[in-house]
């Protein structure tokens, strides 16, 4: 069945530095959710990408979605101890399929 | 996310025994679904139900059963449970499908001994 890889599984940076998440497909998705998991709490949607070669931006995350719309990143600049958390991305056509997440941890 | 309540929020309970989890959505949405979450897997789909009486499998449904006679519930029955599915189970909403964020409720954490 379709999947949805994501890597790396962890990162650990010192807060300020960059962070980079990439999720990938081997088939064409519809749409890409990104969701945030903070330690023992539920998934909370980020952001959804629909178009090929879609950009977004929110505060210091940046989301791309690739020109085939079979790969997306997340990208925090400047790390901070509140990004702590686990980021998902989602991904489908007729089902979706969440990649295994990458857990961040920031040490001030 | 308060217009999804998920119950109970822990259960322990022991091999062999069926085990409902409960999930209750106030926003009148059409889509639910179940997720359970393991380490190294992220969230795998069980089951999902486009509205009501309407349901269909998801990535790992085998030992679970849904219902769903009205729009707002969408309960998790595990008929004989069994220690592979201790987990976390996440209930998700969503108004019209897999183009709409996922709200999710707070998760059931299952230990089966």
């Amino acid at each position: 069945g379709q999947q949805v890889m994501q890597i790396p599984q962890y990162q650990h940076v010192q807060e300020g530095e960059d962070f980079t998440t990439y999720c990938n497909s081997s088939t064409t998705l519809s749409n890409i959710q990104w969701y945030k998991q903070r330690p023992g709490g539920h998934p909370v949607f980020l952001i959804q990408l629909v178009k090929s070669g879609e950009v977004k931006k929110q505060k210091r995350l940046t989301f791309q979605f690739g020109e085939a719309k079979k790969n997306s990143s997340l990208h925090i600049t400047a790390t901070q101890t509140t990004d702590v958390g686990t980021y998902f991305c989602a991904g489908g056509f007729n089902k979706f399929y969440f990649g295994s997440g990458t857990k961040l941890n920031v040490k001030p | 996310d308060a217009g999804i309540t998920q119950s109970p929020r822990y259960k322990i309970t022991e091999t062999g025994r069926q085990v409902t989890l409960m999930c209750h959505q106030t926003w009148s949405h059409s889509y639910m679904f179940w997720y359970r979450q393991d380490l190294g897997h992220g969230l795998r789909l069980i089951y999902y139900s486009a509205a009501a009486d309407i349901t269909d499998k998801g990535e790992v449904p085998d030992g679970y059963v849904v219902s769903r006679s009205k729009t707002e519930n969408f309960p998790l029955t595990l008929e004989s449970a069994t220690r592979s599915q201790t987990s976390v189970y996440f209930c998700a909403s969503t108004l019209t499908g897999n183009n709409q964020p996922q709200h999710f409720g707070d998760g059931t954490r299952l230990s089966i001994l």
